[in-house]
C-alpha cells in the first residue's frame, strides 16, 4: 500500500504570503493520480487539483500543483484569508485510494 | 447542477444497526463510482470503498472490508453504507462522493455534505 505523508503538519502564515505544502509518496505514483482537497471546518472536502497539476472548475489560478513520482507540491501563490483550512492529498493505485493525514494551514 | 444529498445525522447504541443514503441528482448515476470516506471527529479523511452503479462492482479498503457494505439502487439514483453492528469507533462523519473520470475512481470531484454517526450506550 502506498502512503502518503504530508509536510509539514501545521504552516503559520499571513495573508499575502506564499504557501508550499509537500505529498510524499511511498513508492512511485502510477500516472500521477495525485489529487488536492480543500476542507474547512464543518464542511466536505473539496477538490482543487486532479492528475497532480491540473485545477478542478472553478479554482482560482493562485492554487497550484506540481510534482511526478514520489514528490508532489501544492502552491498557494497570495493567501486570501478563505484559503486557511485543511489541506489533503489523495492518491489512486492498485484499486484503492489513500489519502495523506492533512496539513493545516493557519493564520500567523 | 450535480447534487449529493445524504441522509439525516444518527445516534445509535453500540450493537444497532444502521443504514445511511446518498441520492445522486444532476448526472447520469449508472456511469461514475461513488465513494465513501470516513472522518472521525478531529481526525483525517479516510477511503472506505467505492461501488459502481452500472453494475454494482464493489471495491473495500482493507481497513473496512467485513465491517461495512456498501451498496446501490439505480433505480433511485442511490448509495448505501452499512453496519450490522455498529461500535463506538463507528462515531465519525461518513461522505459520500461522486468519483472521477466516469468509469473509474482516480478522486472524488463532487462530495455529499456529510452524515454524522454518533455510537454510545
Amino acid at each position: 500500500e502506498i502512503v502518503l505523508t504530508q509536510s509539514p503538519g501545521t504552516l503559520s502564515l499571513s495573508p499575502g504570503e506564499r504557501a508550499t505544502l509537500s505529498c510524499r509518496a511511498s513508492q512511485t505514483l502510477p500516472f500521477d493520480y495525485l489529487t488536492w482537497y480543500q476542507q474547512k471546518p464543518g464542511q466536505a472536502p473539496r477538490l482543487l487539483i486532479y492528475g497532480a497539476s491540473s485545477r478542478a472548475t472553478g479554482i482560482p489560478d493562485r492554487f497550484s500543483g506540481t510534482g511526478s513520482g514520489t514528490d508532489f507540491t501544492l502552491t498557494i501563490s497570495r493567501l486570501e484569508p478563505e484559503d486557511f483550512a485543511m489541506y489533503y492529498c489523495q492518491q489512486f493505485d492498485d484499486s484503492r485510494i489513500t489519502f495523506g493525514q492533512g496539513t493545516r494551514l493557519e493564520i500567523k | 447542477e450535480v447534487l449529493l444529498v445524504q441522509s439525516g445525522a444518527e445516534m445509535k447504541k453500540p450493537g444497532e444497526s444502521l443504514n445511511i443514503s446518498c441520492q445522486a441528482t444532476g448526472y447520469n448515476f449508472a456511469k461514475y463510482w461513488i465513494g465513501w470516506v470516513r472522518q472521525r471527529p478531529g481526525k483525517g479523511l479516510e477511503w472506505m470503498g467505492v461501488i459502481f452503479p452500472g453494475d454494482s462492482d464493489t471495491k473495500y479498503s482493507p481497513s473496512f472490508q467485513g465491517q461495512v457494505t456498501i451498496s446501490v439502487d439505480k433505480s433511485i439514483g442511490t448509495a448505501f453504507l452499512q453496519w450490522r453492528s455498529l461500535k463506538a469507533s463507528d462515531t465519525a462523519t461518513y461522505y459520500c462522493a461522486r468519483e472521477f473520470p466516469p468509469g473509474y475512481y482516480h478522486g472524488m470531484d463532487v462530495w455529499g455534505p456529510g452524515t454524522t454517526v454518533a455510537v454510545s450506550s
